[in-house]
């Protein structure tokens, strides 16, 4: 199982961004993803999951409105669309697989990317 | 949202000794849907054990998982080199999914 994020970026608040993360070594269509953050010092945050078929989704309060989670099963990649950027938003983003493949959200993350730091600010 | 405190915030021991890290919760994880993850800078983070006491496929037997309801326990029997990290607790029970704030384990 590989999970590979794209690349650090820097932004300025108010600003949008796209993050990628290309699965492969699984049937990625079977596994719900997710995006979890480290904002600089502090523990790890649940951001977003997404169902396998890309049906079901779940937002931490903190991004709903702002960030879309969106899936590519042909092309086996995760997506996570960041709007009105805000300075606390600044961390470091992994991508997450679930465990087993079900359409519950209630599984662990067996395998994670190496991260993609955001940074925001002026 | 259920509420993840991990103790202590720092554990400094040595090569070989047991590492004692707790995990409590605001209220009861149903279903003992509590996991543990080892964090390394500049790493993917690792899940450990499952389920509150299930090891992750390839994980060593030093690592033990234990406990139920809102007290958990993560138990290193002997400390490796590599084991010295920061440990994380994530419950899977209820929406929000939220971790624990980590417990690092360093070198004394």
């Amino acid at each position: 199982v590989q999970l590979v994020q794209s690349g650090g970026y820097f932004v300025q608040p108010g600003e949008s961004l796209r993050l990628s993360c290309a699965a492969s070594g699984f049937t990625f269509s079977l596994h719900g993803m997710s995006w979890v953050r480290q904002a600089p010092g502090k523990g790890l945050e649940w951001v977003s999951s997404l169902s396998g078929s890309g049906a079901k989704t779940d937002y931490a309060d903190s991004v709903k409105g702002r960030f879309i989670i969106s899936r590519d099963n042909a092309n086996n990649t995760l997506y996570l669309q960041m709007s009105t950027l805000r300075a606390d938003d600044t961390a470091v983003y992994y991508c997450a697989k679930a465990i087993f493949g079900s359409q519950s959200f209630s599984l662990p993350f067996d395998n994670w990317g190496r991260g993609t730091l955001v940074t925001v600010s002026s | 949202e259920i509420v993840l405190t991990q103790s202590p915030g720092t554990l400094s021991l040595s090569p070989g000794e047991r590492a004692t890290l707790s995990c409590r919760a605001s209220q009861s994880v149903t279903s003992n849907y509590l996991a543990w993850y080892q964090l390394k800078p500049g790493q993917a983070p690792r899940l450990l054990v499952f389920g509150a006491s299930s090891r992750a496929i390839g994980i060593p037997d030093r690592f033990s998982g234990s406990g139920s309801g809102a007290d958990f326990t993560l138990t290193i029997s002997r400390l490796e080199p590599e084991d010295f990290a920061v440990y994380s607790c994530q419950q899977y029970a209820a929406s929000p999914w939220t971790f624990g704030q980590g417990t690092k384990v360093d070198i004394k």
